[in-house]
């Protein structure tokens, strides 16, 4: 799976969007970018997917870039349980095989 | 619909002993996933099955296997426990034949102590 980079950590005030980046440059043509997060003690989270749309579900919104190299998680209206560790993975395109190679993610601590 | 289900939530087991652990996945999910996550190294993949036949494995030892049986649930064994097998280990479950674009559904996990 191609390499991630994001952001150790970021501060969110309650009530307003995070905007979490996520970098990667040699994503290939058929590999999707999957986020997950993980609430201390729990398994990770679903929260998105997606290939070359921007995709939006009842949780965040996830915007691609035209080249592919980057994306963004977006939480509008972020809460209090919103803080955790988000985890950007991208996910060859082999068929049958559910591998995912996490990174060590961005810690999002959403404040009062 | 129900989440994945991983039994036991704790655990705790001296050395050289071994341990099984049970996961349950989301009905209709035929594909499981275990991985294990310490604070060293975070989340790595142990092994997945699909229709009870191993179809990817991670780079760990042989003391760690695993099953799948007919009705999709699945159990990971850990034989002559060490101590850096202290670990959360969590099952993950995906639809269909788990291809890329089927999210993995994690459950919460097991926590399993060796002393």
């Amino acid at each position: 799976d191609a390499k991630t980079t994001q952001p150790p950590s970021m501060d969110c005030a309650e009530g307003r969007a995070a905007n979490l980046p996520c970098n990667h440059s040699t994503i290939s043509g058929n590999e999707y970018v999957y986020w997950y997060r993980q609430i201390h003690s729990q398994g990770p989270q679903y929260i998105i997917h997606g290939l070359k749309n921007n995709e939006t579900n009842e949780m965040a919104s996830l915007i691609i870039t035209e080249d592919r190299k980057s994306s963004t998680l977006i939480l509008p209206h972020a809460t209090l349980r919103d803080t955790a560790v988000y985890y950007c993975i991208v996910r060859v395109g082999h068929s049958g095989y559910s591998t995912l190679t996490f990174g060590k993610g961005t810690m999002l601590l959403v404040s009062p | 619909k129900a989440g994945v289900t991983q039994t036991p939530r704790y655990l705790i087991k001296t050395r050289g002993q071994q341990v099984t652990l049970s996961c349950s996945p989301i009905s209709g999910h035929r594909s499981v996933s275990w991985y294990q996550q310490t604070p060293g190294q975070g989340l790595q993949f142990l092994f997945e099955y699909f229709s009870e036949t191993q179809r990817n494995k991670g780079n760990f030892p042989g003391r760690f296997s695993g099953r799948q049986f007919s009705n999709s649930r699945s159990e990971m064994n850990v034989s002559t426990l060490e101590l850096g097998d202290s670990a959360l280990y969590l099952c993950a479950s995906s639809s269909s034949n788990g291809g890329y674009n089927s999210p993995l559904h994690f459950g919460n996990g097991t926590r399993l102590t060796v002393t």
